[in-house]
């Protein structure tokens, strides 16, 4: 069972470089996330979804832009890349948004921005 | 004020302890309410949901407290396997549909 799947795994940027970090699920879900883990910060949202073609900001915005052009799918891009922008990154999705619905999270993707 | 806090640890109990953790949440119209657990490098899975009534799943007890605004994880009888980062989430503002995590308290049970 795939679940969350993010690509890539790992990447080296330099500052000023610009990527996007892919993220599909294969299970239906409507609402989907884009969160960063630092170093006793825990998680924080950057961005989210509630569904095919919306998007909302989270806690920690900017720096970053989003689309969801198909509900499997939530791409988070950096346009300029900062060394700040280090970090983990995961994405997860939900069936249900602030009902109380579990967070189903991918692996993660490594970002080291030079 | 942060939104949802946590102690970050680490708390360190020796094998069959009981320990248990706290999360303050700031809003008091925080709705649902969760525990998770991430083990080092990997990525967060969820522990248990944390109900008005409270809820059990075999060693763990989560309660929520409204009054106080906070909510609590009760593991008892600690196995090495226990050794993790737990966090909380917190769904802030209802009708947002965002969930808001701790930083994570973590957790070294000991041989």
């Amino acid at each position: 069972n795939a679940g969350v799947t993010q690509t890539p795994k790992f990447r080296v940027l330099k500052t000023g470089q610009s990527m996007t970090l892919l993220c599909a699920q294969d299970m239906n879900h409507e609402y989907m996330y884009w969160y960063r883990q630092d170093p006793g910060m825990g998680l924080r949202l950057i961005h989210y979804s509630v569904g095919e073609g919306t998007t909302a900001k989270g806690e920690v915005p900017d720096g970053y832009n989003v689309s969801r052009l198909k509900k499997q799918n939530f791409l988070l891009g950096l346009e300029s890349a900062a060394p700040s922008q280090t970090s983990v990154y995961f994405c997860a999705s939900s069936y249900e948004g602030g009902a109380g619905g579990e967070l189903f999270f991918g692996e993660g993707s490594r970002l080291t921005v030079l | 004020r942060k939104e949802v806090e946590q102690d970050p640890g680490p708390f360190n109990v020796p094998e069959g302890a009981t320990v248990a953790f706290n999360c303050t949440y700031s809003n008091s119209a925080s709705q649902s309410f969760f525990w998770y657990r991430q083990d080092c490098r990997k990525e967060p899975k969820l522990l248990m949901s944390v109900y008005s009534s409270g809820n059990e799943d075999g060693r763990f007890t989560a309660q929520l407290n409204r009054a106080s605004q906070y909510i609590s994880l009760l593991i008892r009888d600690s196995k090495l396997s226990d050794s993790a980062t737990y966090l909380c989430a917190v769904n802030p503002t209802p009708g947002t549909y965002k969930y808001i995590f701790g930083t994570g308290t973590r957790l070294k049970v000991l041989a």
